[in-house]
C-alpha cells in the first residue's frame, strides 16, 4: 500500500464550479502537506502548503488537513479553464531531509 | 534567474546505452533531488543531495547513479539503460533540506528506452 494516496480522477467540471481534490495517508510522521500544481509538459509548481492540522486560504484555494483522519484536502472555487491542470498532493515528515512523497495526481479540467 | 534547467528536453536511448541528465540551479538553494514520473504513480524519488558534497538513495534509486558536481549542479547517470526507465525525469531544488521546504522543478526530460 502506497504511503499517500490520491483519487486519480480524472475530473472534469463547469466553469465556475467548487472542486474538491483529496489525499489520504498512512505515515504519522508527516507533519508539512502541500499541493503542487502541473500544467501539461511542465515541472510541478507549489500551490500551498499547510504544517500539521488545519485550514489554510489563498484567494480561491482552500487547503484543509486532518490529521486525526489522515486526510488532507484541496478546495478550488469558482473554477476557471486556467485551473485545468494536474494536482499532486505531497507530504514530509520534519527529519526527511526535505524529501517529499507525492500523491499519483489527480487530472483536472475545468471547461466553459 | 532561470531558475533550474534540464538537459535535454527529449531523449531516446537503445536498451544497454548509457546517458547523463544534466540539472542546474541558480538560486542558490543547498538541496537538489531527481524525481520520476509515470502515468498513475505521481512523482517518486530516485536521488537527493542535502547538501554540496553529500548524496542519498531515494524511494527508487536502482539502475541510476548521481553527482553532486558543485552546488550549481546534479546530474543523473543511467549506466545501462533498460525500458523500465521510459520516463519523464524532474529535477528539483530546494533552499534548506530540513522542515518545510518548497522544491523547485525544472521542466524536465522525456526519455524513452526502446
Amino acid at each position: 500500500q502506497k504511503e499517500v494516496e490520491q483519487d486519480p480522477g480524472p475530473l472534469s467540471v463547469p466553469e465556475g464550479a467548487i472542486v474538491s481534490l483529496n489525499c489520504t495517508y498512512s505515515n504519522s510522521a508527516f507533519q508539512y502537506f502541500m499541493w503542487y500544481r502541473q500544467y501539461s509538459r511542465k515541472g510541478p509548481e507549489l500551490l500551498m502548503y499547510t504544517y500539521s492540522s488545519g485550514n489554510k486560504e489563498d484567494g480561491r484555494f482552500t487547503a484543509q488537513v486532518d490529521k486525526s483522519s489522515k486526510y488532507i484536502s484541496l478546495f478550488i472555487r469558482d473554477s476557471q479553464p486556467s485551473d485545468s491542470a494536474t494536482y499532486l498532493c505531497a507530504m514530509s515528515a520534519t527529519a526527511s531531509y526535505g524529501k517529499l512523497t507525492f500523491g499519483q495526481g489527480t487530472i483536472l479540467t475545468v471547461h466553459p | 534567474n532561470a531558475g533550474v534547467t534540464q538537459t535535454p528536453k527529449f531523449q531516446v536511448l537503445k536498451t544497454g546505452q548509457s546517458m547523463t541528465l544534466q540539472c542546474a540551479q541558480d538560486m542558490n538553494h543547498n538541496s537538489m533531488y531527481w524525481y520520476r514520473q509515470d502515468p498513475g504513480m505521481g512523482l517518486r524519488l530516485i536521488y537527493y543531495s542535502a547538501s554540496e558534497g553529500t548524496t542519498d538513495k531515494g524511494e527508487v534509486p536502482n539502475g541510476y547513479n548521481v553527482s553532486r558536481l558543485n552546488k550549481r549542479e546534479f546530474s543523473l547517470r543511467l549506466e545501462s539503460a533498460a525500458p523500465s526507465q521510459t520516463s519523464v525525469y524532474f529535477c528539483a531544488s530546494s533552499e534548506v533540506p530540513f522542515t518545510y521546504n518548497e522544491q523547485f522543478f525544472g521542466p524536465g526530460t522525456r526519455l524513452t528506452v526502446l
